[in-house]
């Protein structure tokens, strides 16, 4: 079974842009969560959709968001980009929520 | 509230050795899950293990085991005969299911295996 991917794998934007980043789950997965990580707060939850529905939130702005289609695929999408949002950005999926999560490459995203 | 600690930010042993990493969390919750991650430099989570709050039993898979003791709040790692391919950043785990499904992650501990 393929593993859970991610594209782009690597990304420089400057600041005010938006990027959008994408994930595709383990074949029969149904959940998908996101995570942020930075040297400095460490590995930080997102959000997390379930059949196309947003199950869980982190703690973060509303610049931060994300979608699931039909297919499990998910995307997130960071609005009006700052500096601090230079990060490794994770996708995990799991057959469903509280499941084992299996991990993408992740996206290294610079922000300028 | 949940907490993961590993205080233990960084590691370094030379090949051969044994090597032990913490993890001691905190939850009101019975009914919880534990995990071990490891991340390479190509920077993927890899999932080593789960255990579930009820199972106390201890294990073993290869030069890698792990001991869960609630009564210390601590599931430890431990790679034995470490090689430089386990060098690596190790992340603790903790879940509560049933309720708002948002795991929390220790800090990690950064082993470097020298040759």
């Amino acid at each position: 079974k393929a593993g859970v991917t991610q594209t782009p794998r690597y990304l420089i934007k400057t600041r005010g842009q938006q990027v959008t980043l994408s994930c595709s789950p383990i074949s029969g997965h149904r959940s998908v969560s996101w995570y942020q990580q930075t040297p400095g707060q460490g590995l930080q939850f997102l959000f997390e959709y379930f059949s196309e529905t947003q199950r869980n939130k982190g703690n973060f702005p509303g610049r931060f968001s994300g979608r699931q289609f039909s297919n499990s695929r998910s995307e997130m999408n960071v609005s009006t980009l700052e500096l601090g949002d230079s990060a490794l950005y994770l996708c995990a999926s799991s057959l469903a929520t509280q499941e084992t999560q299996y991990f993408g490459p992740g996206t290294r995203l610079l922000v300028l | 509230a949940q907490k993961v600690t590993q205080a233990q930010t960084e590691i370094s042993v030379v090949e051969k050795e044994d090597v032990t990493l913490d993890c001691v969390y905190e939850t009101r919750d019975t009914t919880y899950y534990l995990f071990w991650y490891k991340q390479p430099p190509s920077g993927e989570l890899v999932f080593l293990i789960r255990r579930n709050s009820f199972d106390e039993q201890n294990e073993i898979s290869g030069r890698y085991s792990w001991n869960f003791q609630k009564s210390t709040s601590s599931f430890n790692f431990t790679i034995t005969a470490s090689q430089v391919v386990d060098s690596a950043v190790y992340f603790c785990a903790l879940i509560h299911p049933g309720g708002s499904y948002i795991p929390t992650f220790g800090r990690g501990t950064s082993l470097i295996v020298h040759p």
